[in-house]
């Protein structure tokens, strides 16, 4: 199948500070791709699906100006996370979408990065 | 909207034996596909099996099977052989159209050695 990178995997801050989160998609074209948070225990939350060269549309509660979303090329989109707070701290797993429309669902999901804010 | 539902948090299961993951969903959408992704300790997400609406009989693979109920909105996981391997969160999902998936809470396996 198709295989999606993320980086870091791991990453530890200082709260106030920014962090970017890099997912690319290494053997495909990702017309679309979905960034998610996941709380211990609990199932994914979508945060906001990004289409290359266009503004994310972000989910409900979301703040756009706080996760910043970058897709500027069809394998790579950037979540970042501006003056993070240890209530930002979570797993953040990037997902990308084969095809433009991705009817059959051929959505792959990067191995995630934990976030840590002090 | 859609609704994903797992109502079982937990499930375990003897090494061998087979067991049943439940999942309900809801959608007003005629044309949707649904899957089971398994969440092991790595936290990677992998696609386990999928199922498409229109489609009457029941995806396979390998040991894992599913129960689709359309008219009931039912779309069982079934795992025969269970293995130790298999122990993972399991997250049952909806999709319609162009549109993203949507995730049940999921349900945390455990298979008994």
């Amino acid at each position: 199948g198709a295989v999606v990178s993320q980086h870091p995997s791991r990453v530890i801050c200082k709260s106030g500070t920014s962090v970017k989160i890099e997912c690319r998609s290494l053997d495909f074209q990702a017309t679309t791709m979905f960034w998610y948070r996941q709380f211990p225990k609990q199932s994914l939350m979508l945060m906001a699906t990004s289409n290359e060269g266009s503004k994310a549309t972000y989910e409900q509660g979301v703040e756009k100006d706080k996760f910043l979303i970058n897709h500027a090329s069809l394998t790579l989109s950037t979540l970042t996370v501006t003056s993070a707070h240890p209530e930002d701290s979570s797993f953040y797993i990037c997902s990308a979408r084969v095809g433009l429309a991705g009817r059959r669902g051929g959505q792959f999901f990067g191995p995630g990065t934990r976030l840590t804010v002090l | 909207a859609q609704t994903v539902t797992q109502s079982q948090p937990e499930m375990s299961v003897q090494e061998a034996e087979t067991v049943t993951l439940s999942c309900t969903y809801d959608t007003s959408e005629s044309d949707y596909y649904l899957f089971w992704y398994k969440q092991p300790p790595s936290r990677q997400m992998i696609l386990v099996i999928r199922q498409e609406a229109y489609k009457q009989q029941n995806a396979t693979e390998n040991r894992f099977s599913v129960n689709f109920q359309k008219a009931a909105k039912s779309f069982s996981l079934k795992i025969s052989d269970s293995q130790l391997g298999d122990a993972a969160m399991y997250f049952c999902a909806c999709k319609t159209g162009a549109n993203n998936l949507f995730f049940g809470t999921g349900t945390r396996l455990t298979v008994i050695p």
